[in-house]
């Protein structure tokens, strides 16, 4: 166990839709990361926030959002949601902002599917 | 740009004999290398990292990686495999702005 917790484990939703996906970072990770998985693309990284804070951005769709709350969790916010989309959306966490000498420990994961 | 090779999408080996598992990575700088294993259904574990220190890195389960910076590799080992091994194996760099470059995998299957 990472612990790092991602709910819901396992979602299905149609067309159109939107859904959020938490996570719960490690206790005293500050950092946050969000990743996904999908069979065409691999592992990509979204987003990652630090101390609530955004601080780096990659592949992520502008239909996606996230944020890192005051008690660190964070949220991962899809809409207007494709088939496309479906996907595991793995989030993250470490203590420091920089991954150089830091580990990061990975959540099992949210199941997303689209319908 | 960093990126990381994984040089063989699948790995098939019998139980008991040596695993080795490819990886290549491509920085302009000192790299952060790192070993995940994701067994099905299951979320990234890290096995091992690299972070400039010791060239050989001992991770859990028995896994070891060597950096080798003039053939810029990075191959993950085991001596002796387990059926418990079978899973996906990610080679995964950092990149200048602190992100995780995934491989695209390397599945590892074990007979018995």
């Amino acid at each position: 166990d990472s612990g790092v917790t991602q709910t819901p484990k396992h979602l299905i939703t149609a067309t159109g839709q939107r859904v959020t996906l938490r996570c719960s970072p490690r206790s005293g990770d500050l950092s946050v990361y969000w990743y996904q998985q999908s069979l065409d693309q691999g592992l990509q990284f979204l987003i990652q926030y630090y101390n609530g804070e955004e601080r780096a951005k990659g592949n992520i769709l502008e239909r996606f959002s996230a944020q890192q709350f005051p008690d660190l969790h964070s949220e991962l916010n899809l809409s207007s949601l494709e088939l496309g989309d479906s996907a595991l959306y793995f989030c993250a966490s470490s203590v420091s902002s920089v991954i150089s000498g830091n580990t990061i420990y990975f959540g099992e994961g949210s199941w997303l599917t689209v319908v | 740009a960093q990126s990381v090779t994984q040089l063989d999408s699948h790995v098939s080996v019998s139980e008991g004999t040596p695993v080795l598992l490819r990886c290549n990575y491509s920085s302009s700088y000192s790299p952060s290398l790192f070993w995940y294993v994701q067994h099905p259904n299951k979320g990234l574990q890290l096995l091992l990292k690299y972070t400039s220190a010791a060239t050989l890195v001992k991770g859990i389960n028995g896994f070891e990686a060597e950096f080798k910076k003039s053939e810029t590799s990075f191959h993950l080992t085991k001596p002796s495999a387990h059926m418990s091994d079978a899973a996906e194996y990610f080679c995964v760099v950092s990149d200048n702005t602190d992100k995780l470059i995934f491989g695209t995998g390397t599945r590892l299957q074990v007979f018995p």
